[in-house]
């Protein structure tokens, strides 16, 4: 079974541009949950997707969103982007969104000028 | 709301020789615990997971770790360690409950350096 694909690798973008990342679950999982890392913050969860509804979300502003598609994709929106929004983005998914094993893909890494 | 300490940011070890990453966590309700690591410019890898039974859980790679249940703690060991095993290790804890789907709360991660 190939993993979690999340593309594009690497992003730069400048403050108050929009930016979108996409992640490709592995077959069969329905929940898909997204994280940001940063050095200072961590691994801070941003929210979860499961059969294209938002069950689930973090403590980030308005800015950030998502969606999730009839096939389980999803796609992180960032919009005005900010300089602290320089992080690396992991997407995991899940069969459930449970008490389940999350498998994470290798990332985005967003820098912002 | 739950929470993880991870004790100690950075652990050097000479190679072969045991460890133990600490990890401490708070919540009000009951838990589901996982360890990860994450090489560099990678994910995530699960090492090990408890999600019930037995509180000694064996993961991938040698590596165990115990639940204690009245010390809140979930301390990850290996007996003899290598070079291939310096990486950065998260403690993570999932709350039982429909609040918290696909909701990992992680601790601020252990760097792991393996000396020759």
């Amino acid at each position: 079974k190939a993993g979690v694909t999340q593309t594009p690798r690497y992003l730069i973008k400048t403050r108050g541009q929009q930016v979108t990342l996409s992640c490709s679950p592995i077959s069969g999982h329905r929940s898909v949950s997204w994280y940001q890392q940063t050095p200072g913050q961590g691994l801070q969860f941003l929210f979860e997707y499961f059969s294209e509804t938002q069950r689930n979300k973090g403590n980030f502003p308005g800015r950030f969103s998502g969606r999730q598609f009839s096939n389980s994709r999803s796609e992180m929106n960032v919009s005005t982007l900010e300089l602290g929004d320089s992080a690396l983005y992991l997407c995991a998914s899940s069969q459930t969104g449970g008490p389940d094993i999350q498998y994470f893909g290798a990332g985005t890494r967003l820098s912002v000028l | 709301a739950q929470s993880v300490t991870q004790l100690d940011s950075q652990v050097p070890v000479f190679e072969e020789a045991p460890v133990e990453l600490r990890c401490n966590y708070s919540s009000s309700v009951s838990v589901y615990l996982f360890w990860y690591v994450q090489y560099p410019n990678q994910g995530l890898q699960l090492l090990l997971k408890y999600l019930s039974g037995s509180t000694l859980v064996k993961g991938i790679n040698g590596f165990e770790a115990e639940f204690n249940k009245s010390q809140t703690s979930f301390h990850l060991r290996k007996p003899s360690v290598h070079i291939s095993d310096t990486a950065e290790y998260f403690c993570a804890v999932s709350e039982a409950g429909g609040t918290s789907y696909g909701k990992l709360t992680f601790g601020q991660g252990t760097i792991l350096t393996v000396h020759p």
